[in-house]
């Protein structure tokens, strides 16, 4: 049974650009979590996918955007790039309402 | 929005030795969860807990689910250095999950 993967696993960009990280989840599962970790602190939860639909979201800008594919992998997209974008940001995958399996995540530098 | 309050914010503790956490939230909730994150890796499920009162064990950790529903500890028995990492609360609530500021653990020899 292959895990939650994601890609790239660093990525360095500057202010105002735009980026897209990707999510493959766990096999089974149907819906996608995205989860932005800042330095010394905990995960906070960006939305969630479920059928290739939003499922929920946190307090996020709109230039935080995603989508599902049929498969149920997921990209993460930002727009618009700020310096305090740089964090980890973590996927986790799960069946609805189950545990959420978290990948490694990417490390996203904005300079 | 939710705020999981999680002491300590670090521990310096010897091998062997035993080690507690608790977290602390401003509503009653269903759900607890502890994680741990290894350096590099996204969090790990430890424990679940799904009822007040409840007491589970995984191996060496042991969790509680506060009888007021508002918090939780964490222990771990006789620490060993693999038990390096920080741990987090959680709390979840219909699509996502609510994380702690976490513990930070680091076991010396």
């Amino acid at each position: 049974e292959t895990g939650v993967t994601q890609s790239p696993t660093h990525l360095i960009k500057t202010r105002g650009q735009q980026v897209t990280l990707r999510c493959s989840s766990q096999s089974g599962h149907n819906t996608v979590s995205w989860y932005q970790q800042a330095l010394g602190q905990g995960p906070q939860f960006i939305f969630q996918y479920y059928r290739e639909e939003e499922n929920g979201r946190g307090n996020f800008p709109p230039r935080f955007s995603g989508l599902q594919f049929p498969n149920y992998s997921s990209e993460l997209n930002v727009n618009a790039l700020e310096l305090d974008d740089s964090a980890l940001y973590l996927c986790a995958s799960s069946s609805p309402g189950e545990t959420q399996y978290f990948g490694p995540g990417t490390r996203l530098l904005v300079l | 929005g939710q705020q999981l309050n999680q002491s300590p914010q670090s521990m310096f503790i010897q091998e062997g030795e035993d080690v507690s956490m608790n977290c602390t939230s401003s509503s009653i909730f269903n759900t607890w969860l502890w994680y741990k994150q290894d350096p590099g890796e996204g969090p790990v499920l430890l424990i679940a807990l799904y009822k007040a009162g409840e007491l589970t064990s995984n191996g060496r950790l042991t969790a509680q689910f506060g009888i007021t529903r508002k918090d939780s500890f964490l222990n771990i028995s006789a620490s060993i250095p693999s038990d390096v990492g920080i741990y987090f609360c959680a709390l979840r609530t219909a699509s996502k999950l609510t994380f702690g500021t976490g513990t930070r653990l680091q076991v010396t020899l």
